[in-house]
């Protein structure tokens, strides 16, 4: 059965631009949630979505935002980018997101703001 | 304010030996509890879970134990492997049942195990 599938693996931007990342679920997984990994911080949660729907949301600006698609593939996208957004960005998919079910991780997008 | 803390950083242990990963949460909400493993360059594995109405969960040669009303949890990797070298975080998450529930992380432990 094929994991959760981020892309890009890397990605380089500068301060100011925005950029949009991807995440394919495990098939069947309707629930697909974001997380942002920093040395200083450790993995903070960013939102969960299920049938398109953002059900929950971490304590992050508006500049992150997401979507999910009807296939339960989803994106993240962060615009007008800082310094600080310089993290490992990871995707993780669970069946439907209900307490309860343990959630899979991809291997991330690394993001390099310069 | 951290409300999933691993004290340890680091864990070094022989190969053979009992390796014991600690988590320790403050928020009483929380009801679910697991255990991943995170190699450089990948994402976090899930290895283990335990939820608030056990006090014990084992998988092979991973056991977790929860103390709920000292309000922490370990991890027991019997015997340790030099392969188990790799971060432990600890997460929870409250409300067992609830849909888009998040998870809390610590910030991990590392494992080095020697042969």
């Amino acid at each position: 059965k094929a994991g959760v599938t981020q892309t890009p693996r890397y990605l380089i931007k500068t301060r100011g631009q925005q950029v949009t990342l991807s995440c394919s679920p495990i098939s069947g997984h309707r629930s697909v949630s974001w997380y942002q990994q920093t040395p200083g911080q450790g993995l903070q949660f960013l939102f969960e979505y299920f049938s398109e729907t953002q059900r929950n949301k971490g304590n992050f600006p508006g500049r992150f935002s997401g979507r999910q698609f009807s296939n339960s593939r989803s994106e993240m996208n962060v615009s007008t980018l800082e310094l600080g957004d310089s993290a490992l960005y990871l995707c993780a998919s669970s069946p439907t997101g209900t307490g309860g079910q343990p959630q899979h991780f991809g291997d991330g997008t690394r993001l390099s703001i310069l | 304010d951290q409300q999933v803390k691993q004290n340890s950083p680091s864990l070094s242990v022989q190969e053979g030996r009992i390796s014991i990963l600690n988590c320790d949460y403050t928020n009483s909400m929380f009801d679910y509890f697991l255990w991943y493993k995170k190699y450089p360059a990948e994402g976090p594995t899930f290895l283990i879970s335990i939820s608030s109405i056990k006090d014990k969960n084992e998988d092979g040669r991973f056991t977790v134990f929860l103390n709920k009303s000292a309000k922490h949890l370990s991890l027991h990797i019997v015997p340790s492997q030099p392969g188990d070298s790799a971060v432990y975080f600890c997460a929870a998450s409250p409300t067992l049942y609830q849909a888009g529930t998040a998870l809390i992380f610590g910030k991990g432990t590392t494992l080095s195990v020697s042969s």
